[in-house]
């Protein structure tokens, strides 16, 4: 079965430093991984994803991640945190093509830019 | 694309209540996923739909849950009777499977409030 480990629960960081957001992930085949961001009172919002190809993926608002399968992680990452990055974060994985677009989210972290 | 439409946005009913929940999927999306968010559980998928067809129902809590996709353009999401611990925010989203665009899209969620 697969899952995803979103080990921390908060993240506070300061505008302008750079922030990682972790994420572990389980499969057996070659997953399909994404990062979602939802803000308050909002739906989830597609961050970026990982199909295949180069191990960094760059989306919206300046974020990337970069996938490393030998340690099986998805962190997000940005090289410059906004108060307005402020939100909560969501990785998700998908086995592979033909899986039934299901996907499976992580716990969330809270992302916190302090001024 | 207007996005996925969930209706209505906020919903308070008592104990025993009948509550229907409405989505209206991104035209020509063949996906259709229900979730649910609390501060306990996170995001939990309850049940998910393919070209109208129910495939995976295993996250839904109970009997008090039923949820239908009549058309391409329509899913409803029952719960009958309702129970202060169903109180929660409920998403809709969909995908395309196959597509270039693999991702699944949110909508806004309906805010459950059973007292």
């Amino acid at each position: 079965a697969q899952s995803v480990a979103q080990p921390e629960d908060q993240v506070n960081v300061a505008e302008g430093n750079p922030l990682t957001v972790k994420c572990t992930y389980s499969v057996s085949g070659n997953p399909y991984l994404f990062w979602y961001v939802q803000y308050p009172n909002r739906g989830l919002q597609f961050l970026l994803k990982y199909i295949t190809g180069d191990n960094l993926v760059k989306g919206s608002y300046g974020f990337e991640a970069e996938f490393n399968k030998s340690q099986t992680s998805f962190h997000l990452k940005k090289p410059s945190a906004l108060v307005s990055d402020s939100a909560l974060y969501f990785c998700a994985v998908r086995l592979g093509h033909n899986a039934g677009n299901m996907l499976t989210f992580g716990g969330g972290t809270r992302l916190m830019v302090k001024p | 694309d207007a996005g996925v439409i969930q209706s209505p946005r906020h919903e308070v009913t008592e104990m025993g209540q009948e509550v229907t929940l409405r989505c209206k999927p991104i035209s020509g999306h063949d996906y259709l996923f229900w979730y649910r968010q609390t501060m306990m559980r996170g995001l939990e998928l309850l049940i998910y739909f393919n070209n109208n067809v129910p495939i995976d129902d295993s996250g839904m809590p109970e009997d008090r849950f039923s949820a239908k996709m009549p058309n391409a353009s329509f899913s409803t999401l029952k719960i009958q009777p309702s129970e202060p611990r169903d109180s929660a925010v409920y998403f809709c989203a969909s995908s395309l499977e196959g597509g270039v665009d693999e991702t699944q899209y949110f909508g806004p969620g309906t805010r459950l409030l059973v007292l």
